[in-house]
């Protein structure tokens, strides 16, 4: 069963501390896997997207790692900031030839930075 | 232009009524997607038009019915909703309908609904 796990479920840290987030996902065949950052209320918004063959991709103080073997993806945040406070989504995508993509969602960790 | 609108921003409907929710885009993508999602909840795909064309329909009620005049406009008439209707409702567009690339779906904001 295609599935994407995230954990923690939420977090909180203080202003300017990093923190990782985790993704385990047993989607087959794999395509590509997404981290979102979603405010309350507003609509999914991307910070990385990487292919079987990427291990990291940073995106400002963003940085995201793969390992394809394990089936594990990271979310790294440095020097967190109030704006951060946000729920992250890792989404999966299945590969289905030249027919629809689809996208598996985990449920996302809440993450609360306090000042 | 990289953004995807939604209008109305919020929506308060009777359970008699009936509405529209529009999404708009202007990428050039050929894909356009409805999704529902409930609170502390993850999306849920509802409709995809690849091409003008409806190409899942994730065994959404009826009182739910989308429409994809052209390429750029993507609509979810709605009618008879239920209560448990209410949720954000967002839209996605992306290049294509394919996996073969990246294919990576832009989001719009989203438009809160309450049935009542």
């Amino acid at each position: 069963k295609n599935q994407v796990e995230q954990s923690p479920q939420s977090l909180i840290i203080l202003e300017g501390k990093n923190c990782t987030l985790q993704c385990n996902y047993t989607v087959s065949p794999f395509s590509n896997l997404r981290w979102y950052k979603q405010d309350t209320g507003r609509g999914p918004v991307s910070l990385t997207i990487m292919t079987f063959s990427e291990n990291t991709k940073s995106n400002g103080r963003y940085t995201a790692t793969l390992d394809a073997d394990t089936k594990q993806s990271s979310l790294h945040i440095t020097a967190s900031q109030l704006s951060d406070s946000a729920s992250y989504i890792c989404v999966v995508s299945a590969y289905r030839g030249s027919t629809l993509g689809r996208l598996y969602f985990g449920r996302g960790t809440q993450l609360t930075v306090w000042p | 232009d990289t953004e995807v609108t939604q209008t109305p921003k919020h929506l308060v409907m009777g359970m008699t009524n009936k509405k529209s929710l529009k999404c708009e885009q202007h990428m050039g993508h050929r894909a356009m997607y409805w999704y529902k999602q409930k609170a502390k909840k993850p999306p849920e795909l509802m409709f995809v038009y690849s091409y003008e064309k409806l190409s899942i329909n994730e065994s959404v009620p009826s009182r739910f019915s989308p429409e994809c005049p052209n390429s750029s406009l993507l609509n979810l008439h709605l009618h008879a909703l239920q209560p448990e209707d209410s949720a954000l409702y967002l839209c996605a567009s992306s290049q294509d309908g394919t996996s073969g690339s990246i294919n990576e779906q832009f989001f719009g904001p989203g438009t809160r609904l309450t049935v009542l």
